[in-house]
């Protein structure tokens, strides 16, 4: 099946230090990738959607300024946690969808945030 | 908006048995795919089923199968003959058709299933 790399697994970072996090998918080309955010014992929030070659699309309520987005090529998304704080800390998702399959969308295996 | 209800925040069933988890969802569209997803320990989000909405058979994988109730926009999952492995947090998934940035996943907020030995 498919596979969605997504590194590191987890970090710590001091609070004001900027974080990236990367999201790869190994043996398909993603035209869209996902980025989430789950709280511990809550559900996946959606942050953001973005497309390959243009700007993200960010959810309500979400600081686009604050969270980077980088879709530069059909395999590799970041998200970068600019300026990090403490309520940042969080897991972070991302999922793939490959190319023409709108019905499947495969999952990295998280990044657990922590901001001291 | 669409969204997605999970009534039950946790379940417990007996090894061997079967249990139901319920999920609800509300939106206008006519065709759209639902998704039960599963997350244990590992946090590792894996894919249980999928029912497309204009397929009126229930979707079954081995052990899994679902109640799609179109009118009453409900999608209920059954695990028969539960194992250990089974527990987890399970998550009922909504997402329209079409491609791009409307195409996202939207997720119920879990339940979390125990299986007693």
């Amino acid at each position: 099946g498919a596979v969605v790399s997504q590194h590191p697994s987890w970090v710590i970072c001091k609070s004001g230090t900027s974080v990236k996090i990367e999201c790869r998918s190994l043996d398909f080309q993603a035209t869209t990738m996902f980025w989430y955010r789950q709280f511990p014992k809550q559900s996946l929030m959606l942050m953001a959607t973005s497309n390959e070659g243009s700007k993200a699309t960010y959810e309500q309520g979400v600081e686009k300024d604050k969270f980077l987005i980088n879709h530069a090529s059909l395999t590799l998304s970041t998200l970068t946690v600019t300026s990090a704080h403490p309520e940042d800390s969080s897991f972070y998702i991302c999922s793939a969808r490959p190319a023409g399959v709108e019905e499947k969308l495969f999952f990295g295996s998280g990044t657990q945030l922590s901001v001291l | 908006a669409q969204t997605v209800t999970q009534s039950q925040p946790e379940m417990s069933v007996q090894e061997a048995e079967t249990v139901t988890l319920s999920c609800t969802y509300d939106t206008s569209e006519s065709d759209y795919y639902l998704f039960w997803y599963k997350q244990p320990p590992s946090r590792q989000m894996i894919l249980v089923i999928r029912q497309e909405a204009y397929k009126q058979q229930n979707a079954t994988e081995n052990r899994f199968s679902v109640n799609f109730q179109k009118a009453a926009k409900s999608f209920s999952l059954k695990i028969s003959d539960s194992q250990l492995g089974d527990a987890a947090m399970y998550f009922c998934a909504y997402s329209p058709l079409g491609s791009g940035a409307t195409n996202k996943l939207i997720f119920g907020t879990g339940t979390l299933l125990a299986v007693q030995p």
